[in-house]
């Protein structure tokens, strides 16, 4: 079976300072795929990243940075120079495909991220 | 281009009522997903439809839970009857494509309060 697991709970940090969310991950499966997903108050989960367990280089996507390590099963998410914006619960989530399209997306408890002046 | 609509956005309703939820997703989105999200927990899947067929309910509670899509395009969630234990936020969501690597566009959800 397919778990996730967001051990941070709750994290508050000052504008500007740097905040790493973690996501362990637990699959038999070979190929599968590594997502996050932003939740903010208004409900609506957007997607940020999208990552496929072959590729394990880090991306950078302006102050987001995502590292992808599959010897420690993490994909853990970076926000430098937080904002109050960035507040927001943020969730991991490990798909796997449904045969006939489609995939099932295993979220993990998510992080809620409160960034303070 | 239109993102995924939820109604409503908010319900409250007594114990032993029955309750609809309507999801319109994204125009050319083949694969409709219905999600339970409790609070302080990630969504849960309860239902995928690929067009009108729904090709996996195995966690949807079938004594209470039922859903519908009709014409493969919008769908209906509806509860009957509601128990406490269902208040929640229901999300729906979209998506284009097959495989692992969908990406699944979420609507704003309906937060459903059972009293």
């Amino acid at each position: 079976a397919q778990k996730v697991t967001q051990a941070q709970t709750e994290i508050s940090v000052v504008e500007k300072e740097d905040v790493t969310l973690d996501c362990v991950y637990e699959t038999r499966d070979t190929t599968y795929y590594l997502f996050w997903y932003k939740q903010p108050p208004s409900g609506e989960l957007v997607f940020l990243i999208r990552r496929n367990s072959f590729d394990e280089q880090n991306e950078i996507s302006g102050r987001y940075s995502w590292n992808f390590q599959k010897s420690t099963s993490s994909f853990n998410f970076t926000i430098t120079a937080s904002q109050v914006v960035d507040s927001a619960v943020y969730f991991c989530a490990l798909s796997e495909a449904f045969t006939g399209g489609g995939n099932k997306l295993t979220f993990g408890t998510g992080t809620q991220l409160k960034v303070e002046l | 281009e239109a993102g995924v609509v939820q109604s409503p956005r908010y319900k409250i309703i007594e114990k032993k009522q029955p309750v609809a939820f309507w999801c319109n997703p994204i125009s050319g989105h083949n694969t409709l997903y219905w999600y339970l999200q409790n609070l302080g927990q990630g969504p849960e899947l309860l239902i995928r439809y690929e067009n009108e067929e729904a090709v996996d309910d195995s966690q949807l509670p079938k004594d209470r839970f039922s859903a519908e899509r009709l014409k493969g395009v919008d769908s209906t969630l509806k509860i009957q009857p509601a128990e406490l234990g269902d208040s929640a936020v229901y999300l729906c969501a979209s998506s284009r494509g097959q495989g692992a690597d969908n990406e699944q566009f979420f609507g704003p959800g309906t937060r459903l309060t059972v009293l």
